[in-house]
């Protein structure tokens, strides 16, 4: 069965200090794979996405996530996390494939302490 | 531009009664998505359209119907609400399949 699988519902990091968020897929096809943002009554804006290619991708915000086939992970990182980066993120998994949508993980809510 | 607009941002809704929530975009996507979203539970597909005439059921469609007469709009319609109901609603956009989705802002409906 496809799904997405973010094992860690809260972190939190202190402000300074380095931060990643993991995920895990299963899909069948080759995934496309994403990374979204939605801070607290906010719509999820796009961080970064992997088609092919560079395994290690950079986003908007300071953030980069590497895919890692053989793990089946697709994990977030940023090196220096900001009191404003505290939001939940959404790892999401897809194909370019007509008929097929977005499956989405549940989510990982991040707090930044100071 | 717009981009995605979702309307309206709240609705108390009763029992039994019926609704619409209606999502527009002007980036000329051709898919679109209804989501919706519960606390701890993610995002889950309600249905889904490729292009205008064409719709398809996601994961979760039982009480809800949608239609695409145009590239632009994607309407979800619920009948006979249930508390069930009570959730965040999503419509994205997207200009293919394996592009990154457009988002809205969400509609937050409560059915009591």
């Amino acid at each position: 069965a496809q799904s997405v699988t973010q094992p860690d519902i809260h972190i939190t990091v202190s402000e300074g200090a380095s931060l990643e968020l993991r995920c895990n897929y299963s899909y069948g096809a080759t995934p496309y794979l994403f990374w979204y943002v939605q801070s607290p009554g906010q719509g999820l804006q796009l961080l970064l996405k992997y088609f092919s290619g560079d395994t290690l991708v950079q986003g908007i915000k300071g953030f980069e996530a590497e895919f890692k086939r053989s793990q089946s992970s697709f994990n977030l990182r940023k090196p220096s996390v900001h009191w404003s980066d505290a939001a939940e993120y959404f790892c999401a998994v897809g194909a370019d494939q007509a008929g097929t949508a977005l499956i989405f993980g549940k989510g990982t809510t991040l707090s930044v302490s100071s | 531009n717009a981009g995605v607009t979702q309307t309206p941002k709240f609705r108390i809704l009763k029992i039994g009664q019926s609704m619409t929530l209606q999502c527009a975009q002007d980036m000329n996507h051709n898919y679109m998505y209804w989501y919706r979203q519960d606390p701890g539970m993610g995002l889950k597909l309600i249905y889904y359209s490729v292009g205008a005439g064409i719709t398809d059921k996601g994961e979760v469609p039982n009480g809800y119907n949608v239609s695409r007469s145009t590239t632009e709009d994607f309407p979800l319609r619920l009948e006979l609400a249930a508390p069930s109901q009570t959730s965040v609603y999503f419509c994205a956009s997207s200009y293919t399949g394996g592009d990154g989705y457009t988002f809205g802002s969400g509609t937050r409906l409560t059915v009591v």
